[in-house]
């Protein structure tokens, strides 16, 4: 099993490009999470997904969209890409009992914006 | 709702013992913690239920208290190995997304 895994690993944009961030797990989890962490920071919850077809907005969303057309994939874009988006990006993987199982995290994609 | 924990950082000599909290606003349904190095992906420690869990592997340890909402992570006789940024995760609800605190970065001196 590969678990959950990120591409790219880094990434240069300039400002108002766009972006896709590949997120897919092979452990047939209903859960999926993309973080995203600052420099010396803690993990922010950008977009969840409980199965395919349903996502749902976490803590900071706004210059993100996301989609869940199957369970092995959740893509993660960017749109109109802005300084503040410089920051590491880690997709998770949970299932497939809720509260009761451990979260897969990717390598993550390091993100900066110029 | 994002916990809080504490303390923010903690230097320690190899064989000392150390205690980070995580406690939340609200009624807690799980608590995970995790350990992330520099560099790398979080990796999972373990995960406590609400119902006043203690749980514990090789040296680290982990109780929730379910009415004080809190949970503490318990690390004795450190190790180099132990370094690392510690990150609780809390859960409202049975079926609701993990809000993770901004972390208690320990540093294992020899």
């Amino acid at each position: 099993n590969a678990g959950v895994t990120q591409t790219p690993k880094f990434r240069i944009l300039k400002i108002g490009q766009s972006m896709t961030l590949q997120c897919t797990q092979d452990m047939n989890h209903n859960y999926m999470y993309w973080y995203r962490q600052d420099p010396g920071m803690g993990l922010k919850l950008i977009y969840y997904s409980v199965g395919a077809g349903i996502t749902d907005k976490g803590e900071v969303p706004n210059g993100y969209n996301v989609s869940r057309s199957t369970t092995e994939d959740f893509p993660l874009r960017l749109e109109l890409a802005a300084p503040s988006q410089t920051s590491v990006y880690f997709c998770a993987s949970e299932g497939p009992g809720r509260g009761k199982t451990e979260a897969f995290f990717g390598q993550g994609t390091r993100l900066t914006v110029v | 709702q994002q916990p809080v924990q504490s303390p923010q950082a903690v230097i320690l000599r190899e064989g000392e013992d150390a205690v980070i909290n995580c406690s939340s606003s609200k009624a807690l349904y799980s608590v995970h913690w995790y350990r992330q190095k520099h560099g790398e992906a979080p990796v999972f420690l373990m995960i406590l239920l609400k119902g006043g869990e203690q749980k514990g592997h090789d040296k680290i340890s982990a109780s929730f208290n379910e009415k004080k909402q809190q949970s503490s992570l318990y690390l004795t006789a450190s190790q180099l190995s132990y370094s690392g940024t510690y990150f609780c995760g809390t859960e409202l609800g049975g079926y609701q997304k993990v809000t993770f605190g901004t972390g208690t970065k320990l540093q294992v001196i020899p």
